[in-house]
């Protein structure tokens, strides 16, 4: 199966600064998706981008399908920022994907005021 | 309110107890998934159903078993049969291809 490698595992930030993740793949994709897991567990939607640029706020994506990854900008982090980052990515091979959904082991990001 | 609900927030039972979590969506979505998410790890799927009355296992189906009477619920039960069942349960439901997660179930196995 396809699989999904995140980078860096785990990421310490001071307060306003900048970051980036990454999320490579190893197989074509039709799906993926960003989100943030916050410390009481739940799974918020960042992005669907499985091509292409999109920003939100101070959150930006971008997914280069050809080349097989994907990078998460968080600008001017804040405390509330931190958390699990994960990249899930869902392919149609053989066309019975079904929306399932491949997930990387995630980023720990962590922001001290 | 729309939105995923998972009951209960925390479980907690007997080795050899069969348990049952609950996920209801008012989102009017036909697909719905069960993941579970082991410390430090990310999200592997346990089944996931299409539609009413269909359901496929997932990756990590061994010593679960769901169903799928309803559109709106998809319950999940952990038999005794499942030699690791202590773990974070998620469920989603899917719009496109696009997941929606719900709140999790935290069970522990005493």
């Amino acid at each position: 199966g396809i699989q999904v490698e995140q980078s860096p595992p785990d990421l310490i930030l001071q307060e306003g600064a900048n970051s980036t993740l990454r999320c490579n793949f190893s197989d074509s994709v039709n799906n993926l998706q960003w989100f943030h897991q916050n410390p009481w567990g739940q799974l918020i939607n960042l992005f669907y981008i499985p091509s292409g640029t999109k920003q939100n706020g101070r959150l930006s994506a971008t997914t280069v399908a050809t080349e097989r990854y994907s990078l998460l900008y968080i600008s001017s982090s804040q405390t509330t920022d931190s958390g699990v980052y994960f990249c899930a990515v869902g392919s149609n091979a053989g066309g019975t994907s079904y929306g399932k959904l491949t997930f990387g082991q995630g980023t720990i990001l962590t922001v001290h005021p | 309110d729309g939105g995923i609900t998972q009951s209960p927030k925390y479980l907690f039972r007997k080795e050899g107890q069969n348990v049952t979590l609950s996920c209801e969506q008012n989102l009017n979505h036909d697909a719905m998934y069960w993941y579970r998410q082991d410390p430090g790890q990310g999200l592997r799927l346990i089944y996931y159903s299409q539609i009413v009355n269909d359901f496929q296992k997932g990756d990590i189906a061994e010593g679960y078993s769901v169903s799928r009477e309803k559109k709106e619920s998809f319950p999940l039960t952990v038999t005794s049969a499942q030699k690791n069942p202590t773990a974070f349960y998620l469920c989603a439901t899917r719009k496109g291809l696009q997941q929606f997660f719900g709140p999790g179930t935290r069970l522990t196995v005493l």
